[in-house]
């Protein structure tokens, strides 16, 4: 079956950029009808939407984190990937990637925390 | 800025019923914006339960139910064990131009 695994550092610098990708196995990221996203939980706290991302590369974004975040897609590597600029402790989470946000087929990764300090 | 709320807490009795639920800004819940539940206990990943209102995924047990309930999504537990303490997420979707998806700040559930 599908499964998504997020991959990339653990620990970021303040001010630096942050960078993770999310591997699809055991199905075509290029399947239809489904959006790939980003969802963020800050320790102790609820859950954020981020961004989420078509096989095509259409894209979408939370409009609070907009200006800072790019999500692209590799269809060739069946991956898909978070970069947020200008990262602060306010961004140390746990990142969690996704097959749609919500919905019939909704599937999520275990997560992968990251913590921006110096 | 779109704001989702939910209780921050409820309590319930084992075998009680319980109902959460998950109001938007902009006003009325309706079924365009496929409200989805999710529940997460401490150190895992949140797991789906339920999808546009009401539909139940596999996994789903049978006691949860999802509804709408006087202008909001709702989520109902009925006949609660303790293994349902957790907490539940919302999320809605938010079409147009910049759609976007907005979670609840989550409803901590105690069985007690």
């Amino acid at each position: 079956q599908v499964q998504l695994q997020e991959s990339g550092p653990g620990l970021v610098k303040p001010s630096e950029s942050l960078s993770l990708t999310c591997t699809v196995s055991g199905g075509s990221i290029r399947s239809s009808n489904y959006y790939w996203a980003w969802i963020r939980q800050p320790p102790g706290k609820g859950l954020e939407w981020i961004a989420s991302i078509y096989y095509s590369g259409r894209s979408y974004y939370n409009p609070s984190l907009r200006s800072r975040v790019t999500i692209s897609v590799d269809t060739s590597k069946n991956q898909f990937s978070l970069k947020m600029t200008s990262v602060t402790a306010a961004d140390t989470a746990v990142y969690y990637c996704a097959r749609d946000t919500g919905g019939v087929d909704t599937l999520w990764g275990q997560g992968t925390l990251v913590t921006v300090s110096s | 800025q779109t704001v989702v709320t939910q209780e921050p807490s409820l309590t319930v009795s084992p075998g009680g019923t319980v109902t959460l639920t998950c109001a938007s800004s902009t006003g009325a819940v309706t079924g365009e914006y496929y409200p989805n539940w999710f529940q997460q206990k401490p150190g895992q990943a949140p797991r789906a339960l339920i999808y546009s209102i009401t539909n139940k995924h596999p996994w789903t047990p049978a006691r949860f139910s999802g509804s709408l309930l006087g202008g909001k999504a709702a989520l109902t537990l009925s006949g609660v064990q303790p293994d349902d303490e957790a907490d539940y997420y919302c999320v809605l979707h938010y079409g147009g131009a910049q759609a976007h998806w907005v979670f609840g700040g989550g409803t901590k559930l105690t069985v007690l």
